[in-house]
C-alpha cells in the first residue's frame, strides 16, 4: 500500500509570498496533522483535522492554515512568507484521531 | 507544559558495540510515548509505541522500555545501516486531538 505522499518535494520562495502544501493521507486513514521541523529540531505540531474538521492548532500565527477534503486530502496554506518559515513541513496520517501517526516525506521549504 | 528531552544530543558507537538512548518527559496524563527513526532529509519512520510503565517492544536490534517518567531505546549489536536519528514524542490522553510532542532527537552514528 501507498504510503503518505506530498507535493511538491522541494520548494524556493521569497518573502512577502504564499505557498500552498499539500498532503494525501494513507488509504483509510481519515486524519491528518501538519508538523513544522526546523534543522536541528523535533518537527512541532501546527493542525491536526480529523473527518475533515480541525481538531487542533499548534502555537504558530494566523498566517498558517490548513484545510482537509472530502477524499481526506489536505493543503497547508502559509501567507506573507518570512525567513524563518523555511523548515521541513511534514504531514502524516492516521486513522483515527488517537492511533498512530504515519509520516511522509516532507517538503523542504527555502525562504529567500 | 509537557516537555521531551532527549540524550545524549549525539552518539557515535563502534559496530557491535551496543548502547541505550534517554528520553525523558513530562507530560500531565500520557496516552502514549513513540519512538520514531528519521533518515537525513526524510520523514520520520514509526518504530514503536509504549502505553504504560513496565512495557517492552522489541524489533530486530532495537527494544524500548517505559516508566513513569522516561523511556530508554536499547540498540543491540548496531550496524552502520542503524545510524540515523531518533525521535521520542509523548501524546496527551485527552479527546481534543492526538498532538505529538517531540524531543530534538539523538542523532546516531555507527561506524563499521
Amino acid at each position: 500500500d501507498a504510503g503518505v505522499t506530498q507535493s511538491p518535494t522541494h520548494l524556493i520562495k521569497t518573502r512577502g509570498q504564499q505557498v500552498t502544501l499539500r498532503c494525501s493521507p494513507i488509504s483509510g486513514h481519515k486524519s491528518v496533522s501538519w508538523y513544522q521541523q526546523v534543522l536541528g529540531q523535533g518537527p512541532q505540531f501546527i493542525f491536526q483535522y480529523y473527518e475533515k474538521e480541525e481538531r487542533g492548532r499548534g502555537n504558530f500565527p494566523d498566517r498558517f492554515s490548513a484545510r482537509q477534503f472530502p477524499n481526506y486530502s489536505s493543503e497547508l496554506n502559509v501567507n506573507a512568507l518570512l525567513l524563518g518559515d523555511s523548515a521541513l513541513y511534514l504531514c502524516a496520517s492516521s486513522s483515527g484521531l488517537q492511533e498512530t501517526q504515519y509520516f511522509g516525506p516532507g517538503t523542504r521549504l527555502l525562504v529567500l | 507544559e509537557d516537555q521531551v528531552t532527549q540524550s545524549p544530543e549525539a552518539l557515535r558507537l563502534q559496530e557491535g558495540e551496543s548502547s541505550s538512548l534517554n528520553c525523558s518527559y513530562t507530560v500531565s496524563g500520557l496516552r502514549g510515548l513513540f519512538w520514531y527513526r528519521q533518515d537525513p532529509g526524510k520523514g520520520p519512520e514509526f518504530l514503536f509505541t509504549l502505553y504504560s510503565a513496565g512495557e517492552e517492544k522489541e524489533k530486530e536490534r532495537l527494544k524500548a522500555t517505559l516508566t513513569k517518567k522516561e523511556s530508554f531505546l536499547h540498540i543491540t549489536a548496531p550496524k552502520p545501516e542503524d545510524s540515523a536519528t531518533y525521535l521520542c514524542a509523548v501524546q496527551k490522553n485527552t479527546g481534543a486531538n492526538s498532538k505529538l510532542t517531540f524531543g530534538k532527537g539523538i542523532t546516531l552514528s555507527v561506524r563499521p
